[in-house]
Formats: C-alpha cells, structure tokens, sequence
C-alpha cells in the first residue's frame, strides 16, 4: 500500500515569507509526527497528533510554527515569517496509533525547505 | 548535554569487515530503544528494536545495558549495501507511542 507522503518534495522561499507544509500519512494511522532534521543531524521532534489533536507540541521551537490535523488524515506544518534557521528537511511519519505498546513510525520523504 | 549521543563517525571499514557502534542516553525513564538506518537523502526507517536480552537480525546484533544507559550495534560481514547513516533512538515513554528521541547518527562507509 502506499506510504507517508509530503509535499512539495523542495520549497524555496524567501526569508519573512509564510510556507505550508502538507502531510498525507497511512491510510488507517491514527498518530501522525513531524521531526525536523538539519545537515548533519538527528531529526528532532517537533509535534504528534493523535486524531485531531495535538498530544504534544513540546518541540516546536517557538510560536512562528504551528500544524494542524482538521480530520485526523492529513496535516499541514505551517511556517510563518520564515528565517534562513528554518532551512531543514521536515519528516512527517505515522504510526498505527500511539496508545498503548510502541508502534513502529513510518517516515515519509520529507519536504527539504531551502529560506534566502 | 544531548538527550542521545553517538560518534558521527565516519566509519571507513572494507567489506566484510565488523563494526560496532555505541550510544548513550542520558534519560533514566527511556523506556523503548531502537536503531534506524538512513540512506542518504532518504527517510529513516526502522532496522531493529533493542531489548535488555539482547536481539539479533541475521547479521546485525543489538544490545541494551540500561545501567549503563548505553546502546550499541555489532554488524558482521560487512556489505557494501550496508553504508547508511545509523541513528540511535529512544523513546521517553513505555504505553505511549510518543515521541522519538534522535542521536545524531554515525555514518558508515563499507569499500570494496
């Protein structure tokens, strides 16, 4: 079946400038992740929805970031006057739910986010 | 102090070779430990979870010294498909799936 996608794959944007980053998880995953990941480094968290709420939002680094999930499917980042420090490859993963054991989290591609 | 840390490497190693990688976490209540592979410029994906026991896959072994707080990866026989960056990870919370804890990852490089 088919995996986690994102979109756009890239996004060049200029520094100030807002982006919208989309997410389409695995049909039937209920918990959905974005991570940010810069050169050289570990993704890092940032938030995960379980459904259509906001379960923990404790890595997004400050109030220029915000995501929603309108219907427990898709979600979309949100970036608002972008800085050059934003440029990362954002990940979006899902997991069947994340209640109860651990359940393996499937990345997607992830959107590469280039700020001038 | 990183949550999880890891020698970036790179580790240059010719086929067949054995390689071992460590990590460390400083979070005493970690309670879930995994090692991920990824390829360059592609997603993680998960290559296996590590138990106190101790676990093998074919030829990658991976333990878990929780005393320690220290993980590790032993893979044999090296093949050339096996260079990848290899991201330790752990996970804060046992009944939750939560959120994912990232070391930098340690690149690996396997010559002919």
């Amino acid at each position: 079946g088919a995996g986690v996608s994102q979109t756009p794959s890239n996004k060049v944007t200029e520094k100030g400038k807002y982006v919208e980053l989309r997410c389409d998880p695995i049909s039937g995953h209920t918990a959905l992740y974005w991570y940010r990941q810069s050169l050289g480094q570990g993704p890092e968290f940032l938030i995960y929805f379980q459904g259509t709420g906001a379960a923990d939002d404790s890595g997004l680094p400050n109030d220029r970031f915000f995501a929603v999930r309108p219907e427990g499917s898709v979600s979309t980042l949100k970036i608002q006057r972008t800085e050059r420090g934003d440029s990362a490859v954002y990940l979006c993963a899902s997991s069947l739910t994340s209640v109860g054991s651990y359940n393996e989290q499937f990345f997607g591609p992830g959107t590469r986010l280039t700020v001038l | 102090r990183k949550e999880v840390e890891q020698d970036p490497g790179p580790f240059n190693v010719p086929e067949g070779a054995t390689v071992a990688f460590n990590c460390t976490y400083s979070n005493s209540a970690s309670q879930s430990f995994f090692w991920y592979r990824q390829d360059c410029r592609k997603e993680p994906k998960l290559l296996m979870s590590v138990y106190s026991s101790g676990n093998e896959d074919g030829r990658f072994t991976a333990q878990l010294n929780r005393a320690s707080q220290y993980i590790s990866l032993l893979i044999r026989d090296s093949k050339l498909s096996d260079s990848a960056t290899y991201l330790c990870v752990v996970n804060s919370f046992y009944n939750q799936g939560g959120k994912l804890i990232f070391g930098q990852g340690t690149e690996l490089s396997v010559k002919p």
